[in-house]
């Protein structure tokens, strides 16, 4: 059975700050892995998709690696801002078009 | 550009009364259809999913049902509710391939008191 692990549980930093956030698999047999954000009371917005024969995606100030052979991946975030503040989720697609979430990591971004 | 809808955005139910919420998509045909709930303190739990038409799959023992009566609406529904019903129900959509991304939708957050 899969399991998606996030590290850390929750995160506060100052304003500018480079940060990584973690996401672990315990099965690699996957077709994807998603990063999404939520705001509080709100639903999730797709950040970046890396497809299961990619190493990494960027967008803007976010960089997402992938490595399926160890079960991880990383949400690198550049110079971060206080709107960056939210709720981190991590997801892998498995079979059947599933996905399987992690708990996610609260960030919070001071100014 | 591809929407999905919810609603209600909110509601508050006694215990023992039915439930039905409903999803739309627009933009797009034959979308594989998903219904998440978020409890409080808990990550998404991953309950009904629809490759098509008529055809539902549950994940987890329930006192929930889903349907999907078109192409691009997705239906859950329960008879009685209980108070662990209560969470934060949220719709996805994706592409028909393995390797499309999902999109949600904003959200329904039920109180069952």
């Amino acid at each position: 059975k899969q399991e998606v692990t996030q590290i850390p549980a929750a995160l506060s930093v100052p304003e500018g700050e480079n940060l990584v956030l973690n996401c672990s698999f315990t099965d690699s047999a996957i077709y994807n892995l998603q990063w999404f954000r939520q705001d509080p009371g709100k639903g999730l917005t797709s950040l970046l998709l890396i497809q299961s024969s990619q190493r990494e995606q960027t967008s803007g100030r976010l960089n997402a690696s992938l490595d399926k052979s160890s079960g991880r991946s990383t949400l690198y975030i550049a110079a971060s801002q206080p709107g960056d503040s939210a709720t981190y989720l991590c997801a892998v697609r498995v079979y059947g078009n599933k996905l399987v979430f992690g708990a996610g990591t609260i960030l919070r971004v001071k100014s | 550009s591809q929407t999905i809808h919810q609603w209600p955005a909110t509601l508050v139910q006694p215990v023992g009364s039915p439930l039905s919420l409903e999803c739309t998509v627009e933009g797009t045909s034959n979308p594989n259809l998903y219904w998440y709930r978020q409890a409080a303190g808990r990550g998404l739990q991953l309950l009904f999913y629809s490759v098509g038409i008529g055809q539902i799959s549950s994940e987890v023992p329930q006192n929930l049902s889903a349907s999907r009566p078109q192409d691009r609406q997705f239906i859950l529904s329960s008879k009685k509710l209980l108070l662990s019903d209560s969470g934060f129900y949220l719709c996805a959509w994706s592409g028909g391939l393995a390797g499309g991304e999902q999109y949600f939708g904003p959200g329904t957050r039920l109180t069952v008191t």
